[in-house]
């Protein structure tokens, strides 16, 4: 079944724990990235990567890593997390990142920063 | 970044009614598409619109690039149970990245 998965789901952590939320696809797809969402805010993109190697900001990248070692894995690293970043966050891919490309999202990770 | 006005931000309807809902952007898209969000789950791509003033349908549901390339519409008809949760609109705009920008949702309810 083609999916993307993330881990964990739920995570409750204290400001300044060093924490990685992993993402994986199984659809050999080129392109995939972060989401934050947040109330009233909607989706807003944290990071992207077009391929493997290959990353770049998006809209609110302050206070997160990304690495993009192997096509299917694409982690997100809190180095030093803040109760603002306490967010319901989402991976995705798609095969090239073209706008008629089809985003597939994960089933989302909820975390909590005290 | 780009900021979309999703409308309205939530709604109370009775099933079997009609539900409207539209994004718009202070900016030119070349690609809107619209999201259904169920509880728990992340957003699924329910139509993708590519050329203004295209109309498209997908079952109840039928959305509509503006012609201004500006805004986009989501109508649902005849609306059921299952369509609960929350709609977000997203616009592309081909400026190397294709980044993605979402609506702020809308949030249907159905009251039994």
């Amino acid at each position: 079944e083609a999916q993307v998965t993330q881990n964990p789901r739920y995570l409750i952590t204290v400001t300044g724990k060093k924490l990685t939320v992993t993402c994986s696809q199984n659809m050999n797809h080129e392109y995939m990235s972060w989401y934050r969402q947040d109330p009233g805010l909607g989706l807003r993109q944290i990071y992207y990567s077009m391929n493997v190697e290959v990353t770049d900001k998006g809209d609110v990248p302050e206070g997160y890593k990304v690495s993009r070692k192997e096509k299917r894995n694409f982690p997100l690293i809190l180095e030093s997390p803040s109760p603002n970043q306490t967010s319901l966050y989402f991976c995705a891919s798609s095969f090239l990142g073209k706008g008629t490309d089809t985003q597939y999202f994960g089933p989302g990770t909820r975390l909590t920063v005290l | 970044g780009q900021q979309l006005n999703q409308s309205p931000q939530s709604m109370f309807i009775q099933e079997g009614e009609d539900v409207s809902m539209n994004c718009t952007s202070s900016s030119i898209f070349n690609t809107w598409l619209w999201y259904k969000q169920d509880p728990g789950e992340g957003p699924v791509l329910l139509i993708a619109l590519y050329k203004a003033g295209e109309l498209t349908s997908n079952g109840r549901l039928t959305a509509q690039f503006g012609i201004t390339r500006k805004d986009s519409f989501l109508n649902i008809s005849a609306s059921i149970p299952s369509d609960v949760g929350i709609y977000f609109c997203a616009g592309l705009s081909n400026f190397g990245n294709e980044k993605l920008t979402f609506g702020t949702g809308t949030r249907l309810t159905i009251i039994p």
